[in-house]
């Protein structure tokens, strides 16, 4: 069973383009969220995506945008790419074990701004 | 803005070394404290999630304590090694739909 897998694993873009992010959460899990992780720090909570839905949203512009389809796989979209967007990005699907919820992460998507 | 807080940054030891780190997060509106081990180029490996005060759990030699009251949890590691090498994330979850990071722990074990 495939986890969380997103892509591209890497790209490369230049200030002020624009820049789409995929991500396909792990089988049976319904609930997107995106994390930015720049250098030396811990992932940000960017948003979260339910039935289709942005439900919570963290301390980021509205040049993030999202989108989740009906299969629950979701698109991070970041508009006027600036050099500080350089960062990994994670996808993470949630779930619940015996009550608990979790998270499962992908490995991320390298941004370079240059 | 909710502050999670990881010690140290970065631990070098001696394989067969015991280790600790600490995760402290905000007391109030707890509702879980996540565990994660990260290794370069792949994705957060899940370790522990943790509900309850006092709560400990265990995992292989990977073992981890929860103090909702005072706001801390600790991971411990016995007899490191190399494989152990990793960043070790921790996020408070207060029961929104996010989780919050600290600036994790970088363990290397030395053969």
């Amino acid at each position: 069973d495939a986890g969380v897998t997103q892509s591209p694993t890497h790209l490369i873009k230049t200030r002020g383009q624009q820049v789409t992010l995929r991500c396909s959460p792990k089988s049976g899990h319904d609930t997107v969220s995106w994390y930015q992780q720049a250098l030396g720090q811990g992932p940000q909570f960017i948003f979260q995506y339910y039935e289709e839905e942005e439900r919570q949203r963290g301390n980021f512009p509205d040049r993030f945008s999202g989108h989740q389809f009906p299969n629950y796989s979701s698109e991070l979209n970041v508009n006027a790419l600036l050099l500080g967007d350089s960062a990994l990005y994670l996808c993470a699907s949630r779930y619940w074990d015996r009550g608990l919820m979790g998270y499962t992460f992908g490995s991320g998507t390298r941004l370079t701004v240059v | 803005i909710l502050n999670v807080e990881q010690s140290p940054q970065s631990l070098h030891v001696q394989e067969g070394d015991s280790t600790n780190f600490t995760c402290s997060f905000p007391s109030s509106n707890f509702y879980a404290l996540h565990w994660y081990r990260w290794e370069t180029a792949k994705s957060p490996e899940a370790l522990f999630v943790m509900t309850l005060n006092g709560d400990e759990k265990k995992k292989g030699r990977i073992s981890a304590t929860l103090n909702t009251k005072e706001g801390y949890s600790y991971l411990y590691i016995k007899g490191s090694q190399p494989e152990d090498s990793a960043t070790y994330l921790c996020a408070f979850n207060n029961a929104g739909n996010m989780l919050t990071f600290g600036g994790g722990t970088r363990l290397m074990v030395k053969p």
